[in-house]
């Protein structure tokens, strides 16, 4: 069973950083593309970012404007988005997904974790 | 970017009713178009990929259909457990994008 557990979320100072850690099992973590989506409280669902099995290749939504970055640990079975410069309007649930083989849909999901930011 | 846009945003249906969730995209993506499912509090869940197919355990009452840039999803017979928000998204290029979600409430 694909499980997918987030952790790192909180509450934030506009201009600080957080790094969003989301631990994988259940499937052969290297060979799966994996993205990251957000959902603001009340709204809609937005993605990200994305990157491949071996993390070579990264894509972003044009709202990260170079303030976040995607990796992944292959050797732990972990994927992480680094949050950086954090506003007001980045306060979401963040939730990490597995990308399905054949494209770039989401068929795993995890239950997500809050960054709030606010001072 | 891609946008994608559904409509409604908002509907209620009753249970047992065909319902249809239309979804655009402003230019085309072949068929790479997925549907989820969000109840509240809860992640999506994939129901439906590249435009038509069913994601595994998906019950057969839910079809989409469509290619280019005209999306629709069905739920032929609404059950209880259906009531949620969907939402479209494409992948057929970066940056992927999601459409607004329609939410189906209970009449």
């Amino acid at each position: 069973e694909v499980q997918l557990l987030e952790s790192g979320g909180g509450l934030v100072q506009p201009g600080g950083s957080l790094r969003l850690s989301c631990a994988a099992s259940g499937f052969t973590f290297s060979n799966y593309a994996m993205t990251w989506v957000r959902q603001a409280p009340g709204k809609g669902l937005e993605w990200v970012s994305s990157l491949n099995g071996g993390g070579g290749s990264t894509y972003y939504a044009d709202f990260v404007k170079g303030r976040f970055t995607i990796s992944r640990d292959n050797s732990k079975n972990t994927l992480y988005l680094q949050i950086n410069i954090l506003r007001a309007e980045d306060t979401a649930v963040y939730y990490c997904a597995k990308i399905r083989h054949g494209g770039d849909c989401a068929d795993d999901w995890g239950q997500g974790t809050l960054v709030t930011v606010s001072s | 970017a891609i946008r994608m846009t559904q409509s409604p945003s908002s509907f209620s249906a009753s249970t047992g009713d065909r319902v249809t969730i239309t979804c655009r995209a402003n230019q085309g993506v072949n068929n790479y178009l997925a549907w989820y499912q969000q109840k509240p509090e809860k992640a999506p869940k994939l129901m439906i990929y590249a435009a038509s197919t069913l994601q595994n355990g998906v019950p057969s009452r839910f079809s989409g259909s469509g290619s280019g840039t005209d999306f629709t999803l069905t739920i032929d017979g609404l059950q209880s457990e259906d009531f949620a928000t969907y939402y479209c998204q494409q992948y057929y290029t970066y940056p992927l994008t999601f459409g607004g979600g329609t939410k189906v409430e209970i009449k």
